[in-house]
C-alpha cells in the first residue's frame, strides 16, 4: 500500500524560526513535491525533486529551501519563518518523472506562525 | 501560464442524486488530469487520472471524461452517499520529459455535501 508520511501534523513556530518539514515516502518514487495549501488560493507548488540533490522550483519558492539527499526522504526548509507562511504544507510523490502519473499525498501539516 | 477552474464552488445535493463536477482549463495540447478528493484537515486522494490519449477513466461509481478540445473534464458520482462529502479537486499536469517534473496545475476545488 503505498503511504506517503510527514514528520508533524500540527506545528507552532514563532517569526523568525527556522522550521523543517519532513515527508517520507516508501514507495520508492522519484518524484517528490512540496504545496501549500490556502483558503481562496488552493494549492500552490513550492519546490519539486525528480531525482536525488535534484530540485526544481515551483510557483512559489521564495521564503523556502528544500533537500533530498536520500530517494524517499524531502525535506522542506523555511529559512526565517514569516507569519505569511502560515499554512497547510503538503507533500506528495509519484513514480516516474517521465510520464504523468498518480500524485499520493500525505496527511499534512498545518504550520501556525506567531 | 495554464489555469485551472472550477465551477461551482460548492454543491449541495440530496442522497441519491447523480453529481456533476466541472473542470476547465485554458492548455488543452498536452493535458492529463487527475481527479482529488480531500476531507477536511487532510491530505489529497487520488481518484482517477486520465492520460492525454484517453477520453474517459471509470472506477466503480466514479467516472471522469475529459475532452481537450474544449479543454473540459467532468467528474460524474453516480446514486451519491452521505460519505461523499468532500472537496473534490482537480489537477492537470504536462505530458512529458524529466525536467517538467510532472507539475501539476490544481483548480480551487468544489465542496460537496450530500444531504441524508
Amino acid at each position: 500500500d503505498v503511504k506517503v508520511t510527514q514528520s508533524s501534523r500540527y506545528l507552532v513556530k514563532r517569526t523568525g524560526e527556522k522550521v523543517f518539514l519532513e515527508c517520507v515516502q516508501d514507495m520508492d518514487h522519484e518524484n517528490m513535491f512540496w504545496y501549500r495549501q490556502d483558503p481562496g488560493l488552493g494549492l500552490r507548488l513550492i519546490y519539486f525533486s525528480y531525482d536525488v540533490k535534484m530540485k526544481e522550483k515551483g510557483d512559489i519558492p521564495e521564503g523556502y529551501s528544500v533537500s533530498r539527499e536520500k530517494k524517499e526522504r524531502f525535506s522542506l526548509i523555511l529559512e526565517s519563518a514569516s507569519t505569511n507562511q502560515t499554512s497547510m504544507y503538503l507533500c506528495a510523490s509519484s513514480l516516474s518523472p517521465a510520464e504523468q502519473e498518480t500524485q499520493y499525498f500525505g496527511p499534512g501539516t498545518r504550520l501556525l506562525v506567531l | 501560464k495554464q489555469e485551472v477552474t472550477q465551477i461551482p464552488a460548492a454543491l449541495s445535493v440530496p442522497e441519491g442524486e447523480n453529481l456533476v463536477l466541472n473542470c476547465s482549463f485554458t492548455d488543452s495540447a498536452i493535458y492529463n488530469l487527475q481527479w482529488f478528493r480531500q476531507d477536511p484537515g487532510k491530505g489529497l486522494t487520488s481518484l482517477l487520472l486520465i492520460q492525454s490519449s484517453q477520453r474517459e477513466q471509470t472506477s466503480g461509481r466514479l467516472n471522469a471524461s475529459l475532452d481537450k478540445s474544449s479543454g473540459r473534464s467532468t467528474l460524474y458520482i453516480a446514486a451519491s452517499q452521505p460519505g461523499d462529502s468532500a472537496t473534490y479537486l482537480c489537477a492537470g499536469g504536462p505530458v512529458g520529459i524529466k525536467a517538467a517534473g510532472n507539475k501539476l496545475t490544481f483548480g480551487g476545488g468544489t465542496r460537496v455535501l450530500v444531504k441524508p
